[in-house]
């Protein structure tokens, strides 16, 4: 079974600052894949960044970087140069090995809200 | 482009009522999901569907049934409405395909109010 946490409700960060959205995860598979999702408030699910268990490297997609600490189970999202338009809601999710079907599990989320 | 469509954005159904939710992809992909999503909760998995005529429980399968008679349109059920499944819902479909990377997409969810 998989567990995320995301233990901030609501974070506020100034425009062009870097904010840190953390995530914590548990699992008992040795091979799995953390996600990070966007939801505005149109409702839509729009994929971040992935990283797999077995990546040295973090992932980074533009402005977003997943900071991964295996050790720690930790898989935090890290937005640098935040703009308006990132004031959404933010997802951790964690996928398992096969044969998972894909299934994910969410975390609580986190309201960012990114002010002028 | 890919694309996940459900049928209906914003439903408004009573008490006792038979509500059908339905979501149709056109990636052909095997699995398709349903998620609902409520503050502070996240998205839970109700139901999923690895194949046509197959379906297994999610994590709060409780007041709901589905129903994948074609590959490219999974239905969720909720037999007799009832106010806590006020919600927001969300259909997912993903590919066997590797693992790792984004393979899952999401439609635009529906939201439900029941009165």
């Amino acid at each position: 079974a998989q567990k995320i946490t995301q233990t901030q409700p609501g974070m506020f960060v100034q425009e062009k600052e870097a904010v840190t959205l953390d995530c914590t995860y548990d699992t008992s598979d040795q091979s799995y894949g953390l996600f990070w999702y966007k939801q505005p408030s149109s409702g839509e699910m729009i994929f971040l960044i992935y990283q797999g268990s077995y990546d040295e490297q973090n992932a980074t997609e533009g402005r977003y970087s997943l900071n991964f600490q295996k050790a720690r189970k930790s898989a935090n999202l890290v937005i640098s140069a935040s703009q308006l338009g990132d004031s959404a809601m933010y997802f951790c999710a964690t996928k398992g090995r096969l044969p998972s079907y894909g299934k994910l599990t969410f975390g609580q989320g986190t309201i960012l809200t990114v002010h002028p | 482009d890919v694309k996940v469509t459900q049928s209906s954005r914003y439903l408004v159904k009573r008490t006792g009522e038979k509500v059908f939710l339905e979501c149709v992809q056109d990636m052909d992909h095997e699995n398709m999901f349903w998620y609902r999503q409520d503050p502070g909760l996240g998205l839970r998995l109700i139901y999923f569907s690895y194949d046509v005529k197959m379906k297994e429980k999610g994590d709060i399968p409780e007041g709901y049934s589905v129903s994948r008679e074609k590959k490219e349109r999974f239905s969720l059920i909720l037999e007799s409405a009832s106010t806590n499944q006020t919600s927001m819902y969300l259909c997912a479909s993903s590919s066997v395909g590797h693992p790792s990377g984004n393979t899952i997409y999401f439609g635009e969810g529906s939201w439900l109010t029941v009165v």
